[in-house]
């Protein structure tokens, strides 16, 4: 079990909006600890979405968003499209374990 | 363009040992903290290991920690990870990762990833 919580799935309809949630704990999020996202479309590399919370590469569409509170992420995606369909993983610190944790995943399926 | 490239994944049987490798290109690759990650059938990313950039300092994930070993050798820009005593739960595919930053700050994202190479541990 991952010390940052995602819900294993989520789904929308093309067009529509989705939010996937990273919780976390006083010792990572909670601590101040930066939270970052990545997509993964299997078999390929990771790339990274958001980064610092709330920062969007260049290249990545601004359908794209996080924020942060408290020991908490979300990562929303709207205007949704096929393509977005793949799985997405939270990143943190955590300063009690000394480790780099990913959440769990969340497969997205554009229905 | 940043390029890493994993090699030396493959079969290999319970309590054996495989060395992983991460061949580095594109940039200053003795400037830069390089990690490994994992990605763990049904489980997701677990990061494993990561070595500062002159190959002084390691840090393992307690899963691996003991029978893993990362080092570096700058002068062929490439990092490994000797696994040994290994077990199913191991199985997964290997990324070596390069963050965004040289200092290896713990609030780094992991800007660059390798394709990965495939570990099956099975008897």
């Amino acid at each position: 079990q991952s010390v940052l919580r995602q819900p294993p799935s989520v789904s929308g309809a093309p067009g529509q909006g989705v939010t996937i949630s990273c919780t976390g704990s006083s010792s990572n999020i909670g601590a101040g600890s930066a939270v970052h996202w990545y997509q993964h479309f299997p078999g390929t590399a990771p790339k990274v979405l958001i980064y610092g919370n709330s920062h969007r590469p260049s290249g990545v569409p601004d359908r794209f968003s996080a924020s942060k509170s408290g020991t908490s992420a979300s990562l929303a995606i709207s205007g949704l499209q096929a393509e977005d369909e793949a799985d997405y993983y939270c990143q943190s610190y955590d300063r009690s374990l000394g480790c780099w944790l990913f959440g769990g995943g969340t497969k997205l399926t554009v229905l | 363009e940043v390029l890493l490239l994993e090699s030396g994944g493959g079969l290999v049987q319970p309590g054996r040992s495989l060395r992983l490798s991460c061949a580095g290109s594109g940039f200053a690759f003795n400037r830069y903290w390089i990690h490994w990650v994992r990605l763990v059938p049904g489980k997701g990313l677990l990061w494993v290991s990561r070595i500062n950039s002159d190959g002084t300092i390691a840090t393992y994930a307690d899963s691996v920690k003991g029978r893993f070993t990362i080092s570096r050798d700058n002068a062929r820009d490439t990092v490994y990870l000797d696994m040994n005593s290994l077990r199913a739960e191991d199985t997964a595919v290997y990324y070596c990762a390069r963050p965004v930053n040289p200092s290896g700050y713990d609030d780094d994202f992991f800007e660059f990833w390798g394709q990965g190479t495939l570990v099956t541990v099975s008897s």
